[in-house]
């Protein structure tokens, strides 16, 4: 299947400062990620549709103004997660999907730990 | 409203078949896909069902019923490997975006 990488896979910071998260698709080119958190034995929830060259759309309850994502070129999206704080903490995973296809591959994840 | 379930866990023993049922209700339906997921770690793909019957990859077979809102993932000749949630996400949007079931813990035992 296809690859999508994440960076970084570990990110512990303090309260109030702003995390990035990348997401990379390897040997694809992606129109369309998707974004979603985890919280422990929770299933995935999905954040935000992230299509290139355009905003994001958002799934209801998420606030678009906290989790900035950018998707600039067709390999790459960003989530920024701004002014983090202790409740954000959870395991972010992005994936993507090829123009064509059907499947979504995700990417390794990443856990975030605010203090 | 849309919905997704599947049992939460299934026990069996190494060598034995385990067969997870998922039943939904959804807005629109563009297929349904089947993820294993270890814990602690991203979910990898298993198999992808949009038409009805029986999709067969090595071990693991996805079935899917359209009519009656069901699939079901065989697992065969279980190893210990396979200890992991199956995750049951139906696409129901030409976007591709996903709605996940809460996973299916399976516990394989010696």
């Amino acid at each position: 299947g296809a690859v999508v990488s994440q960076h970084p896979s570990w990110v512990i910071c303090k309260s109030g400062t702003s995390v990035k998260i990348e997401c990379r698709s390897l040997d694809f080119q992606a129109t369309t990620m998707f974004w979603y958190r985890q919280f422990p034995k929770q299933s995935l929830m999905l954040m935000a549709t992230s299509n290139e060259g355009s905003k994001a759309t958002y799934e209801q309850g998420v606030e678009k103004d906290k989790f900035l994502i950018n998707h600039a070129s067709l390999t790459l999206s960003t989530l920024t997660v701004t002014s983090a704080h202790p409740e954000d903490s959870s395991f972010y995973i992005c994936s993507a999907k090829e123009p064509s296809g059907k499947t979504q591959y995700f990417g390794p994840g990443t856990r975030l730990l605010v203090l | 409203g849309q919905n997704i379930d599947q049992p939460t866990e299934m026990t069996a023993t190494e060598g034995a078949i385990v067969q997870i049922n998922c039943t939904y209700q959804t807005s629109g339906f563009n297929g349904l896909f089947w993820y294993q997921q270890h814990a602690g770690e991203a979910p990898t793909f298993l198999s992808y069902n949009v038409l009805d019957g029986l999709e067969e990859k090595g071990r693991f077979s996805s079935f899917l019923s359209r009519s009656k809102g069901y699939s079901y993932l065989l697992l065969k000749e279980l190893q210990m490997k396979d200890s992991a949630s199956y995750l049951c996400a139906v696409s129901g949007d030409s976007w591709g975006k996903l709605q996940f079931g809460a996973g299916t813990q399976v516990v394989v035992t010696p």
